[in-house]
Order: structure tokens, then C-alpha cells, then sequence
């Protein structure tokens, strides 16, 4: 069963624009990935934050996660068109030692 | 590192046949994951190994899917008999050390049941 919803389903904006897509759970959580899929690919990870942690940077991307609101939200700044991509979300659920739970995506496109 | 390599790309296969995808996990890494995607369900976890052992079997749609994982470098999804429904993309991913880690993923096998 899908735990992640991710908000919106699609996002169109322009390049150098940032990007804001957000997830949401609803069980326990030891951490939340984030996710990078392009067309006909496999997915990439991107960055993980802990359940202990509030905030967390790479590069461009940041990432923040409220566990009282079981939610998460990945900003990309400044996009670019190779920012073109679906975006997921991943749960490590509490108790399931292992088990990795995605949700729908976020299809973003960055129009040049 | 070559990362994850699945085999096929594609598969075409006629219903009722008999389909087996491959994996081989990133070398030193002991959890293995398959997953299915498709438009109408998204990404679901059907089965992971830790130390070639299914750990969680919870996601396999029914008793026409099996898998293995007779050593650490290999690994199997079987499905006889195939269906059409059973048509989507198929992903090895495997990960090191802890669990719920970072997972890198295969370029998955795009399924075709006709």
C-alpha cells in the first residue's frame, strides 16, 4: 500500500523558478527519502533526512520534515531544464527494518 | 561500480508464458528489493532480501510470482503464469549497511503482457 501522497501531482514552471513539492505519511517514520526519476529511468536518490532531524541541504535541493504534521517538503531552487523530472517521496517505516514505502510522485516540468 | 543490473530491458511475452527477470545487486550490498510501477498504482514494494533471505513477501500480487535469491549476486522474479495485468516495470534496487537506507536502483525491465 502507497503511505506517501505527494502534493501536487504535476508542476509546471519556469526555468529559475523554484520548486516546492510536498509529501505526506501517516505511520512512524525513521526517515524520509527523496527520490529523482526521469523518463524510461530507474530512480536516483537525492537526500535523506532522519526522523530527529528538522532540516537538511544538498546543492540546490532542501529538505524539510515535521513529524508532528507527518509531512515532508523538497524545494528545489533556482530550477533548470534538467530539473525535468517525476520527484518521490520514500518512507522508512518504524518496525519495518528495511522496508522502503514510495508515494505517487510529483511530476515537475521546467520550461526553458 | 556497475551498480544495479537488471536483464532484460524488455520483455514481450504472450499471456500464460512463463517470464523470469534478473537481478544483480551492487556488490557488498545485502538488501535487495523488487519493485513494480505502474500509472495506476505508482511504485510498490513486492519483495526484499537481507543476506539472500525474503524478509517481507507481503507485496507479491499472488502464488504466480515467486523469488530468489540463491546467492548475493543474484537474484530472480518469476511469474507463471504471466497475464496482461501483470504488464508494467519491473526494479531491482538493493541497499548497504542499515536499514530503510538509500536504495539504488536498476534501470528496470519494461514488461509487456499481450
Amino acid at each position: 500500500s502507497q503511505q506517501g501522497e505527494e502534493d501536487p501531482q504535476a508542476l509546471s514552471i519556469q526555468e529559475g523558478e523554484n520548486a516546492t513539492m510536498n509529501c505526506s505519511y501517516k505511520t512512524s517514520i525513521n526517515n524520509l527519502q527523496w527520490y529523482r526519476q526521469n523518463s524510461g529511468r530507474g530512480l536516483v536518490h537525492l537526500i535523506l533526512i532522519r526522523s530527529n532531524e528538522r532540516e537538511k541541504h544538498s546543492g540546490r535541493l532542501r529538505v524539510t520534515l515535521d513529524t508532528s504534521k507527518k509531512s515532508s517538503s523538497l524545494l528545489i531552487t533556482a530550477s533548470r531544464a534538467a530539473d525535468t523530472a517525476s520527484y518521490f517521496c520514500a518512507t522508512g517505516v518504524t518496525g519495518n527494518t528495511g522496508k522502503l514505502i514510495f508515494g505517487q510522485g510529483t511530476t515537475l516540468q521546467v520550461k526553458p | 561500480d556497475a551498480g544495479v543490473i537488471q536483464s532484460p530491458r524488455h520483455e514481450v511475452t504472450e499471456m500464460g508464458q512463463e517470464v523470469t527477470l534478473r537481478c544483480k545487486p551492487i556488490s557488498g550490498h545485502d538488501y535487495l528489493f523488487w519493485y513494480r510501477q505502474t500509472m495506476m498504482r505508482g511504485l510498490e514494494l513486492l519483495i526484499y532480501f537481507n543476506n539472500n533471505v525474503p524478509i517481507d513477501d507481503s507485496g507479491m500480487p499472488e502464488d504466480r510470482f515467486s523469488a530468489k535469491m540463491p546467492n548475493a549476486s543474484f537474484s530472480t522474479l518469476k511469474i507463471q503464469p504471466s497475464e496482461p495485468r501483470d504488464s508494467a516495470v519491473y526494479f531491482c534496487a538493493s541497499s548497504s549497511g542499515q536499514p530503510n537506507e538509500k536504495l539504488f536502483f536498476g534501470s528496470g525491465t519494461q514488461l509487456s503482457v499481450l
